[in-house]
């Protein structure tokens, strides 16, 4: 079935250091790219979105890369700050599914150290 | 403010005492759905509704129940809740079924003992 599987489940960094997260995705027809934020006791918020038919967004220190034909996406937080710290999930739009949810993977936690 | 709302926040229960948790939305959104996050699995779909009295099972729907009677509520109702229930919950919603930009309440945090 659908899925999406996100790498690496945690991560710990160094403040002013780069912080990469991948994700993979399994349904070909998945045309959008979300990338929530979990901050502790709330809920998901959308920080980057991208749609497949661009290859790349950026957004000040957040990107995101799009490999379509690899089926994989990258967000990438330059600069990091202790309030990046939190989980981060990506997630696909399931069109073949015509239910329209996302798939979501599984989440990483990451740790920016001061 | 733009928002999603649920009630409660927190939420201590007994086996097979019956429970709404509600949801609600001023976005003016077709498409809601319900959530469940377990550590390691990320969020898992439960139900999702289009718009009004059109609703669907998604992937995890067992042992839940939805109604959709006005466009802003969409509340999650467990008859018999168990055990295996215990989670933390999320509505979200989004404008249409084809946009997928979902916006997310701040999450039920459920105990089953």
């Amino acid at each position: 079935g659908e899925n999406v599987e996100q790498h690496p489940s945690t991560l710990s960094v160094q403040e002013g250091d780069s912080a990469v997260i991948k994700c993979t995705y399994s349904d070909s027809a998945s045309n959008y790219f979300p990338w929530y934020k979990q901050e502790l006791g709330k809920g998901p918020q959308l920080i980057i979105d991208i749609r497949s038919n661009v290859g790349e967004k950026k957004d000040q220190r957040i990107a995101v890369t799009l490999n379509k034909t690899a089926k994989h996406f990258s967000l990438h937080i330059t600069e990091t700050q202790p309030e990046d710290s939190a989980v981060y999930f990506c997630a696909a739009s399931s069109p073949s599914s015509n239910t329209g949810k996302l798939i979501f993977g599984q989440g990483t936690t990451l740790q920016v150290k001061p | 403010e733009a928002q999603v709302t649920q009630n409660p926040r927190y939420l201590i229960t007994v086996t097979g005492k019956k429970l709404t948790v509600t949801c609600s939305q001023n976005m003016n959104h077709e498409y809601m759905s319900w959530y469940r996050q377990d550590p390691g699995l990320g969020l898992r779909q439960i139900y999702y509704s289009m718009n009004v009295e059109v609703t669907d099972k998604g992937d995890v729907p067992e042992g839940y129940k939805v109604s959709r009677k006005e466009k802003r509520n969409f509340p999650l109702i467990l008859e018999s809740p168990s055990p295996n229930q215990t989670s933390l919950y999320f509505c979200a919603s989004s404008l249409g079924q084809k946009t997928y930009e979902q916006y997310f309440g701040p999450g039920t945090r459920l105990t089953v003992t």
